[in-house]
């Protein structure tokens, strides 16, 4: 079935250092693809979206790219904050007979020390 | 606006008993879904509705597991003979759109359930 996998965490970076946050997927069809953070103590919330291949999904200074060819959605940041610190979602939504559904990896917490 | 709104936020369950779970999407969304987050865990899908008809119930895990929205608006998960592996968040995710893949699931601060 459909899958996500991502990069394990959790990952500890400096502030205005680069990050990368690997996601791969699996999927029969085209899904859209999805960034959701967790910040501590609030909800889930999207910080991208690529809805077909070659998309570029940006926001907050984020960026991801849908690669089809590499089945590949990386989180990049090219200098973080510590208020980037959360626990971040790679997902993909697709529709199947009318039902759609969002797919998540297991989440990647990133802690940003000043 | 208000978002996604769940009650309660936590509760505790001893094993054996009924639980219900509420969920009030943000106004005028016509979808409505319920995740399970498990500790550590990305959060998986249970179940999706479209107004009041339910689409999809392939993730519910169990029988134990039974979901409604009578009217189209508020939604009910229910879980009958709590177990201790029922133990996660309970996630509710609402949106706007039917059917387009690419439309934002708006989701609720979610309800702990914790079964002793």
């Amino acid at each position: 079935g459909d899958s996500v996998t991502q990069m394990e965490g959790p990952v500890t970076l400096s502030e205005e250092a680069f990050l990368t946050i690997n996601c791969t997927y699996t999927a029969t069809g085209y899904p859209s693809l999805f960034w959701y953070v967790q910040y501590p103590g609030e909800g889930l919330q999207l910080l991208l979206k690529a809805t077909k291949a070659d998309d570029k999904g940006s926001n907050k200074g984020f960026e991801a790219t849908y690669r089809k060819e590499t089945t590949s959605f990386h989180l990049e940041k090219g200098s973080v904050q510590v208020s980037d610190s959360a626990v971040y979602f790679c997902a993909l939504n697709f529709i199947i007979q009318g039902a759609q559904k969002l797919v998540f990896g297991q989440g990647t917490r990133l802690t940003i020390n000043p | 606006g208000a978002g996604v709104s769940q009650s309660p936020r936590y509760k505790v369950a001893k094993r054996g008993q009924d639980v219900a779970l509420r969920c009030d999407p943000i106004s005028g969304h016509v979808s409505l879904f319920w995740y399970q987050q498990a500790l550590g865990q990305g959060p998986e899908f249970l179940t999706y509705f479209q107004n009041e008809a339910q689409l999809d119930k392939s993730g519910l895990p169990s029988d134990r597991f039974f979901a409604e929205r009578p009217e189209g608006s508020v939604s009910t998960l229910k879980i009958q003979r709590t177990q201790q592996e029922d133990s996660a968040v309970y996630l509710c995710a609402s949106s706007s759109a039917m059917g387009l893949a690419h439309y934002e699931q708006y989701f609720g601060p979610g309800t702990r359930l914790t079964v002793t």
